[in-house]
Parts: C-alpha cells; structure tokens; sequence
C-alpha cells in the first residue's frame, strides 16, 4: 500500500520563477491538504483540496494556487518566487470524514535564490 | 490561531518521563498529535475528539481539557526511539494549525 508521495525532493530556482509540486495521496484518501513548514517551525496550513475544489485556504498570497485532479492527485504551485518561500513543502493526505488524520509525504525542499 | 506548545524543548534520558503542553485561545473541538524526526514527515499519534478523552500510543498518552482548552502529552519511560519534534495541531473548519513543536531528546 503505497503512502503519500511526492515530487520532486529537492528543487532549486531563482527569484521571480515559477515552480510547480507535486503529490500522490496514500490509497483510498481523497482529500489533500498542502503545508509550508520553514526551518525550526511547525507545518503552516496552505489550503485543501477535495473533489478537485479549494474547500479551504490559509493565509497564503494568491501566488500560492494548486489543483486536484479526478485520480485524487494534487500540484502546488507558486508564481513570482520570493526568498522567503523557502521552505519544506509537505503535502498530506486524509479521508473525508476519518476525522482528519493525515498521513504526510516526504516533503520537497525548496530553495529559492 | 495556532496553539501554543511548551515547553520549546526538552532532554531526557532513557526512561524518564516527560510531559508536552499544547493550550489554545480558541475553543478546542478536537486535538492531534504527530511526531516528526530530523529530516522526515510528521507522522500521526492520536486525535482526541471529547474533553476528557485520553488515549495512548506506545507508552505515549495524551489528555485533553475541553473546558481549559488545553490539551497534554505524556511520554513515560522514554525510549531513545522518542526523540523528535512533536506537534499538536487543532482542527477548525477543514485548517489544520500547528503549534511551533517541542523538541524531545532522549539520551541514553
């Protein structure tokens, strides 16, 4: 049973870019929930995606989008790069109405110079 | 709003007992746990649905106050394999905020 996966690891670009994350939910959970944790803090709440909708947002500039699509499937994506959007991106996935436990990814590095 | 945890960080050696805080100024409908080691994804511990509701996971067992809007984390008899960042997050309206962890080292 394969858990949540993401793409890529590591990921290096430079201010103003574009960059685009992505993540497989564990079998059988449709709903995906995206995190930003910075070094030394907790996971910091993006948005949430269940049936290829945003259900809710964090507070997050509008350069943070993201989409879901019909295999449950999720991209992260983040326009006009700035410094501080370094971080470990995590990507969870859950069960609507399993009380929201969430299983995490692995996570994508991103460093933005 | 995110919880708040304490204490920031602790050290224990193996076999010692440990307890993590997490309070919130919000009502508190139901708490989570989850542990995360250096350089790997959070991993899920428990969800404390009722006030009053305890459950454990190992020798890991966590309380939780509806009425103090508090909830607490027990390690007991700590293991080396305890060590980690642990997290509790409160859940509202689909968001779920973390509190800024608790860094637990076990030594043996």
């Amino acid at each position: 049973d394969a858990g949540v996966t993401q793409s890529p690891t590591h990921l290096i670009k430079t201010r103003g870019q574009q960059v685009t994350l992505r993540c497989s939910p564990k079998s059988g959970h449709d709903t995906v929930s995206w995190y930003q944790q910075a070094l030394g803090q907790g996971p910091q709440f993006i948005f949430q995606y269940y049936e290829e909708e945003e259900r809710q947002r964090g507070n997050f500039p509008d350069r943070f989008s993201g989409h879901q699509f019909p295999n449950y499937s999720s991209e992260l994506n983040v326009n006009a790069l700035l410094l501080g959007d370094s971080a470990l991106y995590l990507c969870a996935s859950s069960l609507v109405g399993s009380s929201y436990e969430q299983y995490f990814g692995p996570g994508t590095r991103l460093t933005v110079t | 709003q995110q919880p708040v945890q304490s204490p920031q960080a602790v050290i224990l050696r193996e076999g010692e007992d440990a307890v993590i805080n997490c309070s919130s100024s919000k009502a508190l409908y139901s708490v989570h746990w989850y542990r995360q080691k250096h350089g790997e994804a959070p991993v899920f511990l428990m969800i404390l649905l009722k006030g009053g509701e305890q459950k454990g996971h190992e020798k890991i067992s966590a309380s939780f106050n509806e009425k103090k809007q508090q909830s607490s984390l027990y390690l007991t008899a700590s293991q080396l394999s305890y060590s980690g960042t642990y997290f509790c997050g409160t859940h509202n309206d689909y968001k779920l905020s973390f509190g800024a962890g608790t860094t637990v080292t076990v030594r043996a």
